[in-house]
């Protein structure tokens, strides 16, 4: 079966605290994504790479960073926690050929981050 | 970037047919169509996509409407586990992104 593991379902942080938010794929895929879910927000994109060591902004990047060291893995970064990053964090994959065929992205279960 | 727009909630009777519309007038000719739904407590899972050419597979139909900037996803027959949020999306190729809307919340009857 397809996996797309998030290290950690609940965290509570306080502000300021550097945060990370590892996942994992066992797909071998080249794309990977990660969003936050807020209520009445939806789904928003903070950043997404197409191989490792790449990064591309989406459309929320200000306050993470990103890093992928390697192609299985891609870390979530909050460098200084506040507390309107309390959130649902969501990570996902798929492969490369995805940008041209539009085949399946796989989610992960979700990361419940609280700051307080 | 292309936006969907979709109805807040929906109701339906379980063993009836579920159409859920989406519109996405400016939908760009490389962008394709999916649909997911999220349960609660998980994550989205995939539910079925196209590009220009209805779709059906073991979960749901997909009709797409001749000029790109609509469509619908088809439950034939709604049961109460179907009772979820169901996003349509636009897989940008240009851009890699994907873009959700704001989902529709279904409710299933029994």
């Amino acid at each position: 079966d397809v996996k797309v593991t998030q290290s950690s379902r609940y965290l509570v942080k306080r502000t300021g605290e550097k945060v990370f938010l590892e996942c994992v794929q066992d797909m071998d895929h080249e794309n990977m994504f990660w969003y936050r879910q807020d209520p009445g927000l939806g789904l928003r994109l903070i950043y997404f790479s197409y191989d490792v060591k790449m990064k591309e902004k989406g459309d929320i990047p200000e306050g993470y960073s990103v890093s992928r060291e390697k192609k299985e893995r891609f870390s979530l970064i909050l460098e200084s926690a506040s507390t309107n990053q309390t959130s649902m964090y969501l990570c996902a994959s798929s492969f490369r050929q995805s940008r041209l065929s539009g085949n399946t992205i796989y989610f992960g279960e979700g990361s419940w981050l609280t700051v307080v | 970037d292309a936006k969907t727009t979709q109805p807040n909630s929906m109701e339906s009777n379980e063993e009836e047919p579920v159409h859920l519309p989406c519109n996405h007038s400016t939908i760009s000719g490389t962008d394709y169509i999916h649909w997911y739904r999220q349960l609660p407590s998980q994550g989205p899972e995939y539910v079925i996509h196209g590009l220009t050419s209805n779709v059906n597979n073991r979960m749901a139909s997909l009709a797409i409407a001749e000029d790109r900037k609509s469509s619908t996803l088809i439950l034939h027959r709604a049961t109460l586990r179907d009772a979820a949020v169901y996003y349509c999306i636009l897989w940008s190729s240009n851009t890699g992104k994907l873009i959700f809307g704001q989902g529709t919340t279904l409710q299933v009857k029994p």
